[in-house]
């Protein structure tokens, strides 16, 4: 499946690093998603937006910043994460946006992150 | 805000056997929707029940939404060893706040 793609697929950073993950959908898609999957946790929804507005900020702490270019790029920019950060963030994209007939989630195969 | 329980967080069952994982909300839901995730990969969406009462069959699966549109139940019938992975159901948020929330997963593991 190539419908959503992310880079890079591992990441390992210190504490003090700036770096930012890429998610691109091929699919003419709306909305975009961030998620976190950590150990033992459910799906923790980060960000949303549809139609390059965001829509929702599920309290993510400002060391994850998002940014949206247009409908079809989502990036997630990080800086002075901490070692509980580290997890598998997942970007996902939806042909509605969320509530609608359609929004079934496509996504991506993820960030593996590790924080030093 | 929306509850989603879903049970059991963990099942091993013999090569054949069936399976079954719920999920429960504390509220009425418009919909709901269910993934499966495979070990090293990432959620793929099954597929979404809106009608109370539906029941919807992919092969050996077999989803179901309740009368009340507060549970769901996804059964799987003679499991394989491709069957193994994690099962996620999705539900709306409350209004608002109109994202999908998940479910903790049901992990399932067939022993061949």
């Amino acid at each position: 499946e190539t419908g959503v793609t992310q880079t890079p697929r591992h990441l390992v950073m210190g504490m003090t690093n700036k770096k930012s993950l890429k998610c691109e959908q091929h699919l003419g898609h709306n909305a975009m998603y961030w998620y976190k999957q950590s150990a033992k946790k459910p799906l923790e929804l980060m960000f949303v937006y549809s139609l390059e507005e965001r829509v929702e900020n599920n309290s993510v702490p400002s060391r994850f910043s998002p940014e949206c270019p247009n409908s079809s790029h989502l990036f997630l920019h990080l800086h002075t994460l901490q070692p509980e950060d580290s997890a598998l963030y997942l970007c996902a994209s939806s042909r509605e946006p969320p509530g609608q007939p359609g929004d079934t989630q496509y996504f991506g195969p993820g960030t593996r992150l590790t924080v030093l | 805000g929306q509850q989603v329980m879903q049970i059991p967080q963990y099942q091993h069952v013999q090569e054949g056997e069936d399976f079954t994982t719920y999920c429960n909300s504390s509220t009425t839901l418009s919909n709901i929707q269910w993934y499966k995730q495979r070990p090293g990969g990432h959620p793929v969406f099954l597929i979404q029940l809106v009608k109370s009462g539906e029941v919807k069959k992919q092969k050996r699966l077999t989803f179901q939404f309740g009368e009340a549109k507060k549970n769901s139940s996804l059964h799987i019938t003679a499991t394989q060893t491709t069957d193994v992975g994690t099962y996620f159901c999705a539900v709306l948020k409350d209004t608002g706040r109109r994202a999908l929330t998940f479910g903790s997963g049901t992990r399932l593991q067939v022993q061949p």
